[in-house]
Protein backbone atom coordinates (compact mmCIF):
# COMPACT_ATOMS: atom_id res chain seq x y z
CA UNK A 1 0.00 0.00 0.00
CA UNK A 2 1.18 3.41 -1.16
CA UNK A 3 2.06 5.45 2.03
CA UNK A 4 1.32 8.66 0.19
CA UNK A 5 -2.36 9.36 -0.89
CA UNK A 6 -2.77 11.95 -3.08
CA UNK A 7 -6.20 13.61 -4.24
CA UNK A 8 -8.00 13.93 -6.52
CA UNK A 9 -6.50 11.95 -8.84
CA UNK A 10 -7.28 15.13 -11.31
CA UNK A 11 -8.91 18.09 -11.61
CA UNK A 12 -9.84 21.27 -14.33
CA UNK A 13 -10.55 24.41 -13.10
CA UNK A 14 -11.02 27.49 -14.92
CA UNK A 15 -8.35 30.48 -15.54
CA UNK A 16 -7.75 32.68 -12.16
CA UNK A 17 -9.83 29.95 -9.48
CA UNK A 18 -8.21 28.83 -7.15
CA UNK A 19 -8.07 25.24 -5.82
CA UNK A 20 -6.33 22.42 -3.49
CA UNK A 21 -4.38 19.38 -3.50
CA UNK A 22 -4.33 16.96 -1.20
CA UNK A 23 -1.47 14.50 0.34
CA UNK A 24 -1.99 12.12 2.99
CA UNK A 25 0.97 10.11 4.40
CA UNK A 26 1.66 7.20 7.00
CA UNK A 27 5.71 7.65 6.51
CA UNK A 28 7.12 6.91 9.58
CA UNK A 29 9.72 8.54 11.26
CA UNK A 30 9.22 11.24 9.34
CA UNK A 31 11.67 14.19 8.35
CA UNK A 32 10.07 16.41 5.27
CA UNK A 33 7.59 16.93 3.36
CA UNK A 34 8.07 17.92 -0.63
CA UNK A 35 5.73 19.07 -3.61
CA UNK A 36 7.15 19.21 -7.04
CA UNK A 37 5.51 20.33 -10.09
CA UNK A 38 5.81 18.18 -13.10
CA UNK A 39 5.28 20.15 -16.39
CA UNK A 40 4.49 17.11 -19.18
CA UNK A 41 7.57 15.86 -20.86
CA UNK A 42 9.77 17.85 -18.12
CA UNK A 43 11.45 16.74 -14.96
CA UNK A 44 9.97 17.32 -11.49
CA UNK A 45 10.91 20.64 -10.19
CA UNK A 46 10.37 21.55 -6.57
CA UNK A 47 8.03 24.25 -5.54
CA UNK A 48 8.43 23.85 -1.20
CA UNK A 49 9.74 22.10 1.53
CA UNK A 50 8.67 21.65 4.65
CA UNK A 51 9.93 19.85 8.12
CA UNK A 52 8.22 19.03 11.26
CA UNK A 53 8.25 21.98 12.47
CA UNK A 54 6.50 23.63 10.02
CA UNK A 55 2.81 24.38 9.23
CA UNK A 56 2.72 26.38 6.08
CA UNK A 57 5.51 27.34 2.84
CA UNK A 58 4.90 29.64 0.22
CA UNK A 59 6.21 29.97 -2.99
CA UNK A 60 4.66 32.44 -5.28
CA UNK A 61 0.77 31.76 -5.87
CA UNK A 62 1.72 28.56 -4.42
CA UNK A 63 0.59 27.54 -0.49
CA UNK A 64 1.82 24.48 0.90
CA UNK A 65 0.78 23.70 4.55
CA UNK A 66 1.30 20.64 6.55
CA UNK A 67 -0.44 19.17 9.82
CA UNK A 68 2.42 16.40 11.39
CA UNK A 69 -0.15 15.62 13.54
CA UNK A 70 -3.17 14.39 11.61
CA UNK A 71 -0.27 13.31 8.46
CA UNK A 72 -1.70 15.86 6.11
CA UNK A 73 -0.71 17.98 3.58
CA UNK A 74 -2.46 20.56 1.02
CA UNK A 75 -1.46 22.74 -1.53
CA UNK A 76 -3.24 25.67 -2.33
CA UNK A 77 -2.71 27.70 -5.84
CA UNK A 78 -4.16 30.97 -5.95
CA UNK A 79 -5.62 32.75 -8.87
CA UNK A 80 -4.68 29.98 -11.29
CA UNK A 81 -2.61 30.62 -14.72
CA UNK A 82 -2.62 28.16 -17.66
CA UNK A 83 1.04 27.56 -16.72
CA UNK A 84 0.02 25.71 -13.67
CA UNK A 85 -1.52 22.71 -15.80
CA UNK A 86 1.07 20.35 -14.32
CA UNK A 87 1.20 16.98 -12.68
CA UNK A 88 1.58 18.14 -8.58
CA UNK A 89 3.31 15.26 -6.24
CA UNK A 90 3.85 14.85 -3.00
CA UNK A 91 6.83 13.48 -1.64
CA UNK A 92 7.75 12.82 2.17
CA UNK A 93 10.72 11.54 3.23
CA UNK A 94 11.67 9.77 6.36
CA UNK A 95 15.26 10.70 7.04
CA UNK A 96 17.18 8.89 4.30
CA UNK A 97 17.50 9.42 0.98
CA UNK A 98 16.49 5.33 -0.08
CA UNK A 99 13.48 5.96 2.00
CA UNK A 100 11.58 9.07 -0.09
CA UNK A 101 7.65 7.96 -0.78
CA UNK A 102 6.50 9.65 -3.69
CA UNK A 103 2.50 9.64 -4.21
CA UNK A 104 1.25 9.31 -7.41
CA UNK A 105 0.55 13.00 -8.69
CA UNK A 106 -2.67 15.13 -9.06
CA UNK A 107 -2.69 16.05 -12.72
CA UNK A 108 -4.50 19.85 -12.88
CA UNK A 109 -5.73 20.81 -16.35
CA UNK A 110 -6.64 24.84 -15.68
CA UNK A 111 -8.88 25.96 -19.02
CA UNK A 112 -9.02 29.84 -20.48
CA UNK B 1 24.78 26.12 -13.36
CA UNK B 2 23.07 24.23 -16.22
CA UNK B 3 21.00 21.48 -14.19
CA UNK B 4 21.35 17.71 -14.12
CA UNK B 5 21.90 16.99 -17.90
CA UNK B 6 20.40 13.57 -18.92
CA UNK B 7 20.96 11.84 -22.53
CA UNK B 8 20.08 10.79 -24.78
CA UNK B 9 16.08 12.23 -24.71
CA UNK B 10 14.69 9.57 -26.69
CA UNK B 11 15.49 6.58 -27.24
CA UNK B 12 13.52 3.66 -29.24
CA UNK B 13 15.01 -0.06 -29.63
CA UNK B 14 14.42 -3.58 -30.09
CA UNK B 15 13.85 -5.84 -27.37
CA UNK B 16 16.81 -7.45 -26.54
CA UNK B 17 19.07 -4.67 -27.90
CA UNK B 18 21.63 -2.84 -25.08
CA UNK B 19 20.99 0.56 -23.51
CA UNK B 20 22.77 3.27 -22.15
CA UNK B 21 21.52 5.83 -20.46
CA UNK B 22 23.83 9.22 -18.97
CA UNK B 23 23.13 11.44 -16.39
CA UNK B 24 25.69 14.42 -15.31
CA UNK B 25 24.38 15.89 -12.07
CA UNK B 26 24.93 19.53 -10.54
CA UNK B 27 28.46 20.03 -10.05
CA UNK B 28 29.26 19.97 -5.92
CA UNK B 29 26.52 17.59 -5.86
CA UNK B 30 27.91 14.32 -3.70
CA UNK B 31 24.01 12.79 -4.00
CA UNK B 32 22.97 10.83 -7.78
CA UNK B 33 19.67 8.95 -7.99
CA UNK B 34 18.17 7.03 -10.77
CA UNK B 35 14.59 7.03 -10.66
CA UNK B 36 11.84 5.17 -13.56
CA UNK B 37 8.68 6.33 -14.41
CA UNK B 38 5.46 4.80 -15.13
CA UNK B 39 1.94 5.78 -15.44
CA UNK B 40 1.09 2.42 -13.84
CA UNK B 41 3.51 2.74 -10.88
CA UNK B 42 4.62 6.59 -10.78
CA UNK B 43 8.26 7.61 -9.75
CA UNK B 44 10.48 4.52 -8.28
CA UNK B 45 13.80 4.68 -6.90
CA UNK B 46 15.92 2.34 -8.68
CA UNK B 47 19.41 3.14 -7.17
CA UNK B 48 21.52 6.04 -5.39
CA UNK B 49 25.01 6.89 -5.24
CA UNK B 50 27.32 8.90 -2.53
CA UNK B 51 30.37 10.23 -3.09
CA UNK B 52 30.20 7.68 -6.66
CA UNK B 53 29.59 4.42 -4.41
CA UNK B 54 26.18 2.75 -4.58
CA UNK B 55 24.53 3.02 -1.56
CA UNK B 56 20.74 1.37 -2.27
CA UNK B 57 20.09 -0.47 -5.65
CA UNK B 58 17.03 -2.68 -3.93
CA UNK B 59 15.05 -0.96 -6.38
CA UNK B 60 17.02 -2.29 -9.12
CA UNK B 61 14.33 -4.92 -10.79
CA UNK B 62 16.46 -7.37 -12.01
CA UNK B 63 20.34 -8.40 -13.29
CA UNK B 64 19.64 -6.99 -16.81
CA UNK B 65 19.43 -3.64 -15.04
CA UNK B 66 23.30 -1.86 -13.69
CA UNK B 67 24.43 1.65 -13.05
CA UNK B 68 27.71 2.90 -12.39
CA UNK B 69 29.34 6.50 -11.19
CA UNK B 70 32.92 6.47 -12.03
CA UNK B 71 33.46 9.80 -11.20
CA UNK B 72 31.64 13.03 -9.55
CA UNK B 73 30.49 14.36 -12.84
CA UNK B 74 29.22 11.05 -14.73
CA UNK B 75 26.89 8.39 -14.15
CA UNK B 76 25.55 5.89 -16.55
CA UNK B 77 21.79 3.53 -15.90
CA UNK B 78 22.32 0.24 -18.51
CA UNK B 79 19.94 -1.85 -19.26
CA UNK B 80 21.00 -5.13 -21.07
CA UNK B 81 19.14 -6.93 -22.89
CA UNK B 82 16.14 -4.05 -23.03
CA UNK B 83 12.48 -5.96 -23.13
CA UNK B 84 9.24 -4.16 -23.62
CA UNK B 85 8.46 -3.81 -19.92
CA UNK B 86 11.51 -1.45 -19.39
CA UNK B 87 9.55 1.18 -21.46
CA UNK B 88 9.29 4.48 -19.13
CA UNK B 89 10.92 7.67 -18.07
CA UNK B 90 13.93 7.54 -16.41
CA UNK B 91 14.88 10.30 -14.33
CA UNK B 92 18.37 11.20 -13.17
CA UNK B 93 18.25 13.50 -9.94
CA UNK B 94 21.11 15.28 -7.97
CA UNK B 95 21.09 16.79 -4.03
CA UNK B 96 23.46 17.90 -1.69
CA UNK B 97 23.15 16.46 1.71
CA UNK B 98 22.48 13.69 4.16
CA UNK B 99 19.36 12.21 5.32
CA UNK B 100 16.91 12.70 2.47
CA UNK B 101 16.91 16.62 3.54
CA UNK B 102 18.39 18.32 0.61
CA UNK B 103 16.61 20.19 -1.97
CA UNK B 104 16.08 17.15 -4.61
CA UNK B 105 17.03 18.65 -8.43
CA UNK B 106 16.20 16.68 -11.66
CA UNK B 107 16.93 15.73 -15.03
CA UNK B 108 14.62 16.72 -18.12
CA UNK B 109 14.41 12.60 -18.18
CA UNK B 110 15.22 9.64 -21.24
CA UNK B 111 12.24 8.23 -22.62
CA UNK B 112 12.91 4.68 -23.65
CA UNK B 113 10.35 2.61 -25.91
CA UNK B 114 11.53 -1.02 -26.04
CA UNK B 115 9.72 -2.67 -29.82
Amino acid sequence: KNQVEQSPQSLIILEGKNCTLQCNYTVSPFSNLRWYKQDTGRGPVSLTIMTFSENTKSNGRYTATLDADTKQSSLHITASQLSDSASYICVVSARSWGKLQFGAGTQVVVTP
Amino acid sequence: DAGVIQSPRHEVTEMGQEVTLRCKPISGHDYLFWYRQTMMRGLELLIYFNNNVPIDDSGMPEDRFSAKMPNASFSTLKIQPSEPRDSAVYFCASSYGQGGTGELFFGEGSRLTVL
